[in-house]
């Protein structure tokens, strides 16, 4: 079993919905989370950072984190087709780019 | 205003052969990496160099080989190119080691071994 788990998709959502992209670990030490977005033909782009548990918001963006249930989610709200592209999720027990482990992605496809 | 750049974006190997991945940035980064990513597995971390003149083993080394040329020249090396190693690789840097949030990724180099 992977340590983190993440549905690959496809996601297709139409523009304007409420999009939920998710992940789930295995390793209660992790405390470090991050979503990074890819986009076709590129590297992943740092998103969202978020330290141990609770919310964290950044425009249209919120990372959610549940220890408890080793579970952390990303929300998009009034999604956009630029909104189109692959979501991974990244965590580690310690801080140290070199730490992280990286969740599979899911894509996400926005209709107009 | 270039960030981490990769050369080159797209090559074809036979097995056997051999080549090196070019990766450089401009940020005055101290620490560097590369990854390898392919469907279904997410990215793998290969080799990644914390300072000018180290560099450490990641999860998935074997068949690899890396030079931390100066602060901002990273290079990979396969010296026989085998099909397992058909990937996406990306090349990314970071101000330290320590800061989860200030890495960047280049564009990738997709390599197909046939």
């Amino acid at each position: 079993q992977k340590e983190v788990e993440q549905d690959p998709g496809p996601l297709s959502v139409p523009e304007g919905a409420i999009v939920s992209l998710n992940c789930t670990y295995s390793n209660s030490a992790f405390q470090y989370f991050m979503w990074y977005r890819q986009y076709s033909r590129k590297g992943p782009e740092l998103l969202m950072y978020t330290y141990s548990s609770g919310n964290k918001e950044d425009g249209r963006f919120t990372a959610q984190v549940d220890k408890s249930s080793k579970y952390i989610s990303l929300f998009i709200r009034d999604s956009q087709p630029s909104d189109s592209a692959t979501y991974l999720c990244a965590m580690s027990e310690v801080t140290g780019f070199q730490k992280l482990v990286f969740g599979t992605g899911t894509r996400l496809l926005v209709s107009p | 205003n270039a960030g981490v750049t990769q050369t080159p974006k797209f090559q074809v190997l036979k097995t056997g052969q051999s080549m090196t991945l070019q990766c450089a940035q401009d940020m005055n980064h101290n620490s560097m990496y590369w990854y390898r990513q392919d469907p279904g597995m997410g990215l793998r971390l290969i080799y990644y160099s914390a300072s000018e003149g180290t560099t450490d083993k990641g999860e998935v080394p074997n068949g690899y080989n890396v030079s931390r040329l100066n602060k901002r020249e990273f290079s990979l090396r396969l010296e026989s190119a085998a099909p397992s190693q058909t990937s996406v690789y990306f090349c990314a840097s970071s101000i330290t080691q320590i800061r989860n949030t200030e890495a960047f990724f280049g564009q990738g180099t997709r390599l197909t071994v046939v």
